[in-house]
């Protein structure tokens, strides 16, 4: 079956302006999350959706950042007045929803702020 | 804070030998600890597990091995391919809960 998708896989913006990243998770799979990862580092959380349920916002950096999630299936992430320091590759990861569940990774959307 | 951290950034192997990735972490409470490879310009990819009831587990051509005394987790690849080069991450659930904590990542380089 098919794997975690995210569009677009690179996006270049200037500083600014908003952006929307899309992730369409695993069918069937009731959590899903969102890191960022910079150059060279490891990945941040930033958030976490489970079913129904309130998503766990601790890790957005800031109020720029948003993320829904319609349906209980795919999930947009908005970065509003993108800043240079936004650059980072972001990840989008689904789950069963169980906790310490296997975490299935898409291939990321590259984001480069001018 | 709570971290994950490993020790060497790069490690370099001749093909076929064995490869040992470390990583350190600080949250004694953490419960599940996940190894992941990373290709260039993919996502990260899930290799093996372990829970904290456990001190050793074995994949293909992988094994987990945890010390909780030392808080340390490692990853040993048995007959390093030019396939196995790639960022490695180690990665912690404290309590149970959902989150992971990465650390920072090992590149493996293996030459031929």
């Amino acid at each position: 079956g098919a794997g975690v998708s995210q569009s677009p896989s690179n996006k270049v913006t200037e500083k600014g302006k908003d952006v929307e990243l899309r992730c369409d998770p695993i069918s069937g799979h009731t959590a899903l999350y969102w890191y960022r990862q910079s150059l060279g580092q490891g990945l941040e959380f930033l958030i976490y959706f489970q079913g129904n349920s309130a998503p766990d916002k601790s890790g957005l950096p800031s109020d720029r950042f948003s993320a829904e999630r319609t349906g209980g299936s795919v999930s947009t992430l908005t970065i509003q007045r993108t800043q240079q320091e936004d650059s980072a590759v972001y990840l989008c990861a689904s789950s069963p929803g169980l906790a310490n569940n296997e975490q299935f990774f898409g291939p990321g959307t590259r984001l480069t702020v001018l | 804070g709570e971290s994950v951290g490993l020790h060497l950034p790069t490690l370099s192997v001749q093909e076929g030998d064995n490869s040992i990735i470390n990583c350190a972490y600080s949250n004694s409470a953490s419960d599940y600890f996940i190894w992941y490879k990373q290709e260039s310009g993919k996502g990260p990819q899930f290799i093996i597990d372990i829970r904290s009831n456990m001190d050793k587990r074995q994949g293909q051509r992988v094994t987990v091995l945890l010390n909780k005394t030392v808080k340390h987790l490692s990853l040993q690849i048995a007959a390093t391919q030019p396939g196995d080069s790639a960022v490695y991450f180690c990665a912690e659930t404290p309590d149970s809960s959902y989150k992971l904590i990465f650390g920072s990542g090992t590149r493996l380089l293996v030459r031929p």
